[in-house]
């Protein structure tokens, strides 16, 4: 079985500051991996993807994530944050055979607080 | 405009009262499913069907039932609520399990079982 860990439930950072989203996962099979963002009071939608190719991805709003295969993380980033990047991050994997192929399994969560 | 859509969006129900959550999307998708989403444990899944006819049990079907009669529609049904489903429920949907696109996800349906 998959399974995905965010290292931070919370996250408080100060506005035009670095901030990065810590995710690892566990897999016996091959992974692709998401990162969903939820702003309060909507539904997840989904901020980058990684499938194949370049271990560095890039999404909406300026984020992006790089996949290590051999510490099985995928850790979010973004230069300088603003405001209205306050949300909650969600690291998901969708596995690619196995059992539970398709499958796709949700961390914790990580609440992002920008201060001004 | 493509979106996945749930009603109600809030919803105070007493323990044992029968209640029914629906789903419906635009986009012709196959696979849908249902998630909970409580603190600390982010979401997991309830129950989700890959196509017409076919469901199946997520990691916490306890308590759920769905159904999926229309490919656009994938109903929750809880025959006899109690508190501890106390929770934000999301519906989402995706072409073939969404190996290769990502899942769109409903607003989300608050539900208080007292």
């Amino acid at each position: 079985a998959q399974s995905v860990t965010q290292l931070d439930s919370q996250v408080p950072v100060f506005e035009e500051a670095p901030v990065e989203l810590r995710c690892n996962y566990s897999s016996s099979v091959s992974v692709y991996l998401f990162w969903y963002v939820q702003y309060p009071n909507q539904g997840l939608q989904l901020l980058l993807k990684y499938l194949s190719g370049s271990t560095l991805v890039k999404g909406i709003n300026g984020f992006e994530a790089e996949f290590n295969k051999s510490q099985t993380s995928f850790h979010l980033r973004k230069p300088s944050v603003h405001i209205s990047d306050t949300a909650e991050y969600f690291c998901a994997v969708i596995t690619t055979g196995g059992t539970s192929y398709g499958k796709l399994t949700f961390g914790q969560g990580t609440i992002l607080t920008v201060h001004p | 405009e493509a979106q996945v859509t749930q009603n109600p969006r809030y919803l105070i129900t007493v323990t044992g009262k029968k209640l029914t959550v629906t789903c419906s999307q635009n986009m012709n998708h196959e696979y849908m499913s249902w998630y909970r989403q409580d603190p600390g444990l982010g979401l997991r899944q309830i129950y989700y069907s890959m196509n017409v006819e076919v469901t199946d049990k997520g990691d916490v079907p306890e308590g759920y039932k769905v159904s999926r009669k229309e490919k656009r529609n994938f109903p929750l049904i809880l025959e006899s609520p109690s508190p501890n489903q106390t929770s934000l429920y999301f519906c989402a949907s995706s072409p073939y399990r969404g190996l290769y696109t990502e899942a769109f996800f409903g607003q989300g349906t608050r539900l208080t079982v007292v």
